[in-house]
């Protein structure tokens, strides 16, 4: 069975460090999307980032990119100078090709940012 | 874009009652999905339609739940009748492809 894994239900940062959450997911494919999704307090869900298994290189936005390793089945999220607004769940999500693009969700990690 | 659309933000009812849950996705987005999520249970994918018909409902808890999706631009969730249990926040999503679900703001349905 396909499965997202984040192992770390809560990290803290300090305001203006640096700091990567993982994911680790499990799927005999070799086509697939992941996703980094974030919910702050006012619970709607983000679309952080995204991530095309075909493509070697690692998807950046901003402040936030990811460290993609394929051969791993590994996805970790890096937030540079993390502000108090990132404070919030994040969660990783993988899509299969055929799945009708269908999410299967990790069970997120939840950031504090100490000012 | 406005984005997704919810309504209502907040909805507190007795328990039998019946609750309509309303979405409005981004315009051109070919899927549809509605989620449950909920401490214990974390995200759940109840349905999700493309072009408007309904395409898995395997993740409907119950025959009390249930889903339309009239037109592109409209879709409802109804609960009834609806159960203490079924409080969680709801959520609708679209997506165009692959290239992601955006989110709704969710609906808090606390059920008393």
């Amino acid at each position: 069975a396909q499965t997202v894994t984040q192992s770390q239900p809560e990290m803290s940062v300090q305001e203006a460090e640096t700091v990567t959450l993982s994911c680790t997911y499990d799927t005999s494919e070799s086509d697939y999307y992941l996703f980094w999704y974030k919910q702050p307090p006012s619970r709607q869900m983000i679309l952080v980032i995204r991530q095309e298994a075909y493509k070697q290189q690692n998807a950046t936005e901003n402040r936030f990119s990811v460290n993609f390793q394929k051969a791993a089945k590994s996805f970790s999220l890096k937030i540079s100078d993390s502000q108090l607004g990132d404070a919030a769940m994040y969660f990783c999500a993988y899509m299969p090709m055929d799945s009708n693009y269908q999410l299967i969700w990790g069970a997120g990690t939840k950031l504090i940012i100490k000012p | 874009d406005a984005g997704v659309i919810q309504s209502p933000r907040h909805e507190v009812t007795e328990m039998g009652q019946e609750v309509t849950l309303r979405c409005k996705p981004i315009s051109g987005h070919d899927y549809l999905f509605w989620y449950r999520q909920t401490m214990m249970r974390g995200l759940e994918l109840l349905i999700y339609f493309n072009n408007n018909v309904p395409i898995d409902d395997s993740g409907m808890p119950e025959d009390r739940f249930s889903a339309k999706m009239p037109n592109a631009s409209f879709s409802t969730l109804k609960i009834q009748p609806s159960e203490p249990r079924d409080s969680a926040v709801y959520f609708c999503a679209s997506s165009l492809g692959a290239l992601g679900a955006f989110f709704g703001q969710g609906t808090r349905l606390t059920v008393v």
